[in-house]
């Protein structure tokens, strides 16, 4: 099976502006995670999206929102872009059907970097 | 709120050494307990899990953890370290039950393991 795949893989924007992440799970995999990951902060969780709703958001303000569609393909869009939003974004999928013990299998990352 | 703490961030051993990563958790409900692993430039990579059962669990890569529940730990072992082992290990935990427990995973902040020739 091919695994998670994320694009684009590099990103460079100005602050201000906006932009979408792509995330591809694995076939037959119903939810997909969003994570970012920083020096500073390290790995936070974003929001987790199991057949189209969103199950779980974390402590991110609203520029940052996402979406799944039916083929479980997930988006996640970041607005009005600030410098601290450079950062590593990971996007994870699992069967969903037992949220804390699926295992969460990871992507490559999108790594996005705001001038 | 569930939180996980890793001692050192930079643990160095020499090729043919134990490795031991450490990793303590804080949660108000049994856990589940994950180690992952990440390369430069690359996404984590699950080494093994802990839900129930067995305490001491087998990965792979000849990684293993046990869950010690009266000391809240879960640390990572390898009984001889190879150079394809430097990385960085993160500790995750994941909520038993409740709403907030969907697809969210709790990371510590990472131990980056160097192995010396």
């Amino acid at each position: 099976k091919a695994g998670v795949t994320q694009t684009p893989r590099y990103l460079i924007k100005t602050r201000g502006q906006q932009v979408t992440l792509s995330c591809s799970p694995i076939s037959g995999h119903r939810s997909v995670s969003w994570y970012q990951q920083t020096p500073g902060q390290g790995l936070q969780f974003l929001f987790e999206y199991f057949s189209e709703t969103q199950r779980n958001k974390g402590n991110f303000p609203g520029r940052f929102s996402g979406r799944q569609f039916s083929n479980s393909r997930s988006e996640m869009n970041v607005s009005t872009l600030e410098l601290g939003d450079s950062a590593l974004y990971l996007c994870a999928s699992s069967l969903g059907g037992r949220p804390s013990t699926d295992t969460q299998y990871f992507g490559p990352g999108t790594r996005l970097t705001v001038l | 709120a569930q939180s996980v703490t890793q001692l050192g961030s930079h643990v160095s051993v020499s090729e043919g050494a134990l490795v031991l990563l450490r990793c303590n958790y804080s949660s108000s409900v049994p856990p589940y307990l994950f180690w992952y692993v990440q390369y430069p430039n690359q996404g984590l990579q699950l080494l093994l899990k802990y839900t129930t059962g067995a305490t001491l669990v087998k990965g792979i890569n000849g990684f293993e953890a046990e869950f010690k529940k009266s000391e809240t730990s879960f640390h990572l072992t390898k009984p001889s370290a190879h150079m394809s082992d430097a990385a960085e290990y993160f500790c995750a935990v994941s909520q038993t039950a409740g709403g907030t427990s969907y697809g969210k995973l709790t990371f510590g902040q990472g131990t980056i393991l160097t192995v010396h020739p």
